[in-house]
């Protein structure tokens, strides 16, 4: 059973515009949200991530939207630029407590076109 | 600062081979990973070490055994491998609990 989904493999956006990718969630112990960035055959690098007392965290051009009764988050990148052409994953915790491992998705190619 | 470093970067190995990968954080986290990933999927959690014990073991075959000699090091020796364990193994820390979990580089593996 998947407890973090990206149902969006793929998203093409142009240079300058809004990039916004999607992630769902089911598992309601789940409190900490984080996106990591991912270039071939490099480890994840932390990008962003909001605690479930939050709805929205900003760090430069990469905002964190989560809505708890929905279940869902999305990262928005303005304005995009051709270097954040990675996959995306998104990655959740919870409880805040033990050692909970990071769920992941699937992850989301973005390529930023020129 | 928020650099894991791995080593090697690069490892070919046949399946009779012993080897052993190396992870090492300055940041004073007291939770390291190692994680799994194949080409085109996420990362996949192998082992977590909570002050220096091992904590969670994700039912790895036991031709990977993982080694923490102290909180600033973890090792996973490898041994009898098969080819399908040819992947890009990552190593991870974080200050515990949930917290932010910050990667290494990688070691891509190729078992011959």
């Amino acid at each position: 059973d998947q407890q973090v989904k990206q149902n969006s493999p793929s998203l093409s956006v142009q240079e300058g515009r809004i990039s916004i990718l999607n992630c769902d969630y089911t598992n309601s112990m789940f409190d900490y949200f984080l996106w990591y960035k991912k270039y071939p055959a490099e480890g994840p690098t932390f990008l962003i991530s909001i605690s479930s007392i939050k709805d929205k965290n900003e760090d430069g051009r990469f905002t964190v939207f989560l809505n708890k009764s929905a279940k869902h988050l999305s990262l928005h990148i303005v304005p995009s630029q051709p270097g954040d052409s990675a996959v995306y994953f998104c990655a959740a915790s919870g409880p805040y407590s033990g050692n909970t491992p990071l769920v992941f998705g699937k992850g989301t190619r973005l390529s930023v076109i020129a | 600062d928020t650099e894991v470093t791995q080593t090697p970067k690069h490892l070919v190995m046949g399946m009779t081979n012993k080897k052993s990968l190396k992870c090492e954080q300055h940041m004073g986290h007291r939770a390291m990973y190692w994680y799994k990933q194949k080409a085109k999927k996420p990362p996949e959690l192998m082992f977590v070490y909570s002050y220096e014990k091992l904590s969670i073991n994700e039912s790895v075959p036991s031709r990977f055994s993982p080694e923490c000699p102290n909180s600033s090091l973890l090792n996973l020796h490898l041994h009898a491998l098969q080819p399908e364990d040819s992947a890009l193994y990552l190593c991870a820390s974080s200050r515990g609990g949930g917290d932010t979990q910050y990667f290494g580089p990688g070691t891509r593996l190729t078992v011959l």
